[in-house]
Formats: structure tokens, sequence, C-alpha cells
């Protein structure tokens, strides 16, 4: 599968605990991407990387909330001091920043339970 | 502010009914438009894009849909929905030329009765 890869899919932590999830984008990818979404909502913004760069945090990322993209290729999102309204699926996803518009693929996501 | 509003939040249908799903957004500018599906227990998949040109685009498994910029307005269609169909359906927008955020609309669920 060439897709977009979350793991862990699911994790349940405890109030206070840190978590740390990863994203694998489509090989080449060049813009990776990290969303939020909770029940019966749309996914929301939280950040983006060109390469290795994190050009825009969305003012839904806490100060508590941190990514990296270290080589330009994984990235990881890390969750310290967890609160249970952090509970949440967090999106991952990647496109190719060409001509022709900016198309994202989205990966399963991973299921974040703070309890 | 930037805004996408998804007017319905549930509908329901049977089989071989036609569907059309409401999606606006609110801005002046340049806009990228997309339709994503999210079946039961998968990830979000794209379903079409517009970026510019024939304003009416189609995408896969027989969905289209119709860009009216003096609506605002990016409503998704399908003429006859099968029970497969049943998932949630996302309207996002990009905004502005080169932007690469997306913001989504809330949703709308679509269950199709056999």
């Amino acid at each position: 599968d060439t897709g977009v890869s979350q793991n862990p899919r699911h994790k349940i932590t405890k109030r206070g605990q840190n978590v740390t999830f990863r994203c694998d984008p489509i090989s080449e990818h060049n813009r990776l991407y990290w969303y939020r979404q909770t029940l019966g909502q749309g996914p929301e913004f939280l950040t983006y990387f060109q390469n290795e760069a994190q050009l825009e945090k969305s003012r839904l990322l806490s100060d508590r909330f941190s990514a990296e993209r270290p080589k330009g290729s994984f990235s990881t999102l890390e969750i310290q001091r967890t609160e249970q309204g952090d509970s949440a699926m967090y999106l991952c996803a990647s496109s190719w920043r060409g001509t022709g518009g900016n198309t994202i693929y989205f990966g399963e996501g991973s299921w974040l339970t703070v309890v | 502010a930037q805004s996408v509003s998804q007017h319905n939040h549930h509908v329901i249908l049977s089989e071989a009914a036609s569907l059309e799903l409401g999606c606006n957004y609110s801005y002046g500018g340049t806009v990228n438009l997309f339709w994503y599906v999210q079946y039961p227990g998968q990830h979000l998949q794209l379903l079409l894009k517009y970026f510019s040109g024939d304003p009416l685009v189609k995408g896969i498994k027989g969905f289209e849909a119709e860009f009216i910029k003096s609506k605002f307005s990016f409503n998704l269609r399908k003429p006859s929905v099968q029970w497969s169909d049943t998932a949630e359906y996302f309207c996002a927008v990009s905004f502005g030329a080169g932007s690469y955020q997306l913001t989504f609309g809330k949703g709308t669920k679509l269950s199709v009765i056999p």
C-alpha cells in the first residue's frame, strides 16, 4: 500500500501522560499536514510542513502539542500532559507541491482516547 | 471569516433516488474545492476536486459537482444512489491561490436504504 500510513491506529492513555503519533506520507510528497477530527465535526487543520520546515501552526495547536518532520519524510505529533479534551482522531495527510493544484491525501487516522 | 457550510446533517434516501448535497463557502477570492467521502471505518477519500476550468466536475463512482461562483456553492450530485454510497460526505475548501490548508464543513451523513 502506498498511501499515507499512520500508527498507532488506536491509543488509550491516562490523563497527564504523553503520547506520540507517527505519520509516513506518500513517497515523494513534500507537503505534510496534521488535522484533528472530533465526532460530528469535519477535520480541523493543525499544522503543515513543506519538506522539513513547519510553515504554519493553527491556534488549535497549544504548546502541549509539538510536531516534527526531521528529514522531510515521516512526521511525529507529540501531545504532552494529555487532557480529556484531546480525545479525537488525529489525521495525517500529504500532497505534492506542483502545478495543477494541491490535492491532499489522508491517512486512516490515529484515534486517541484520554481517560 | 472564511467558512464552509454543509446544510444537511443527515440525509436518508432509498436506493435509486437522486442525491444533491449542498456546500457553501464564504470568501470572495480564488478557491479550490473538494468533496471527500468517509465510508464507515475507513479513511477520507477524495471524490472529486475543482481547481479551474469547467465548473462541472466529474469524480469517482458516478459523482459530480458544480461550482457556481455567484452562489459560492459547490454542490455534490449523483443521479441514482446505491446502498454502498452510505457514508459521510465532507466538503472542503482551500481559500486563496496557492493555499495549502483545507477548511472542512461539518459533514453530511448519507444513509441509503435498500
